[in-house]
């Protein structure tokens, strides 16, 4: 059974450019959250989203958006990329029926703006 | 005032050893918590959620919640070395953002 996968691993993108990332959650799991995670600190909140919707958002700009697909997938777009947006990006998937709150991580897309 | 503080560490701990985790919230309205490991280079592995004031065991390791002090625990029995990394506390309120600390850092030396 596969856990939550993220694609891509790896990301190097420059100053203004645009990036997705996906997010594929387990088997069983219905709800989607998106952080941001700087070297050095705690994973910060981006936006949940449950049944292709946004259910609640962070403190975070509106370059930051995303989607959910009816299969349960997700994407993070992050537009205008800032040097600042540099840092590992976790998906973390919700079991069905739980609420959300109880939520497993995928192994994340490290992102490097240059 | 951050709205979950832990101490960044580095916590070290001789193998075989009780290793405690503390970390406390500012909201009140704090209802689930969370522990999370996280080695280097990798991303945060659950290990124990607990909802009610008390203890929580599973295998070695023990949650303990003090909702009136604002502050949740995370006991390590018999740590070993396999168990260094950073431990992540979190919270959630009315929805389901987890808030997290920034991280204690365990050493579990041989």
């Amino acid at each position: 059974d596969a856990g939550v996968t993220q694609s891509p691993t790896h990301l190097i993108k420059t100053r203004g450019q645009q990036v997705t990332l996906r997010c594929s959650p387990k088997s069983g799991h219905d709800t989607v959250s998106w952080y941001q995670q700087a070297l050095g600190q705690g994973p910060q909140f981006i936006f949940q989203y449950y049944e292709e919707e946004e259910r609640q958002r962070g403190n975070f700009p509106d370059r930051f958006s995303g989607h959910q697909f009816p299969n349960y997938s997700s994407e993070l777009n992050v537009n205008a990329l800032l040097l600042g947006d540099s840092a590992l990006y976790l998906c973390a998937s919700s079991p069905r029926g739980g609420g959300g709150n109880i939520q497993y991580f995928g192994a994340g897309t490290r992102l490097s703006v240059l | 005032q951050k709205e979950v503080e832990q101490n960044s560490g580095p916590l070290s701990v001789p193998e075989g050893a009780i290793a405690s985790l503390n970390c406390t919230y500012s909201d009140r309205g704090s209802q689930s918590f969370f522990w999370y490991r996280q080695y280097s280079g990798k991303s945060p592995e659950l290990i124990m959620f607990i909802y009610s004031n008390g203890d929580k065991e599973d295998g070695r390791f023990t949650a303990q919640l003090n909702k009136a002090s604002q502050y949740v625990s995370l006991l390590i029995r018999d740590s070993q070395p396999s168990d260094s990394a950073t431990y992540l506390c979190a919270v959630t309120g009315g929805g389901n953002k987890l808030t997290f600390g920034t991280g204690t850092q365990l050493k579990v030396e041989l």
